[in-house]
């Protein structure tokens, strides 16, 4: 099928390192995104990775790729409060129109 | 950079009602859009995409329809909006979002 699964919910204490997994479902995707959704807010790009790379770091996330389980990773060190916030995994299909197919979300909750 | 406008940010509607949203494009030229809408607490679903003016596709049946008559302007419509009409709906240029249009039907 089309589905990008995430997990729904995570918690955290602040300062701690918060991990967010997903997995997708085509192995031609090219790129693997993550989005970042404050409450009444648009999407906000974190970050991404080229499906040909396995890691990527860029200051406190870190993007884990395993091309052959489909399992995409963030990593955010350091978790603080303003991290709160839903995210989401989406890949990029190919094809005419390279559509993103995205995930329901993980909400992380950070707290002292 | 590419910067994508949307108006307007909120609207309140009631069933029956038509519907226009804007979505602008600047920065750059023949862009791909894209109409996505997220329904409340799910992901993002992908309604409709243009690779040019006057050319959409539909990604799912439903009561929307989009126009693009300019190359840099894409527009979502209704003529007759449902309850399940209601939701955020985003534009998108390659990888990047507009701010949202959060629309609900009463």
């Amino acid at each position: 099928g089309e589905d990008v699964e995430q997990s729904l919910f995570l918690s955290v204490r602040e300062g701690d390192s918060s991990v967010i997994n997903c997995t997708y479902t085509d192995s031609s995707s090219t790129y693997l995104y993550w989005y970042k959704q404050e409450p009444g807010a648009g999407l906000q790009l974190l970050t991404y990775i080229f499906s040909n790379m396995d890691m990527k770091q860029d200051q406190r996330l870190t993007v884990l790729l395993n091309k052959k389980d489909k399992h995409l990773s963030l990593r955010i060190a350091d978790t603080q409060t303003g991290d709160s916030a839903i995210y989401f995994c989406a890949e990029r299909r190919g094809g005419g129109y390279n559509k993103l197919i995205f995930g329901a979300g993980t909400r992380l909750a950070v707290h002292p | 950079s590419q910067t994508i406008h949307q108006w307007p940010a909120t609207l309140v509607q009631p069933v029956g009602s038509p519907l226009s949203l804007e979505c602008t494009v600047e920065g750059t030229s023949n862009p791909n859009l894209y109409w996505y809408r997220q329904a409340a607490g799910r992901g993002l679903q992908l309604l409709f995409y243009s690779v040019g003016i006057g050319q959409i596709s539909s990604e799912v049946p439903q009561n929307l329809s989009a126009s693009r008559p300019q190359d840099r302007q894409f527009i979502l419509s209704s003529k007759k909006l449902l309850l399940s009409d209601s939701g955020f709906y985003l534009c998108a240029f390659q990888q990047f979002f507009g701010p949202g249009t959060r629309l609900t039907v009463l």
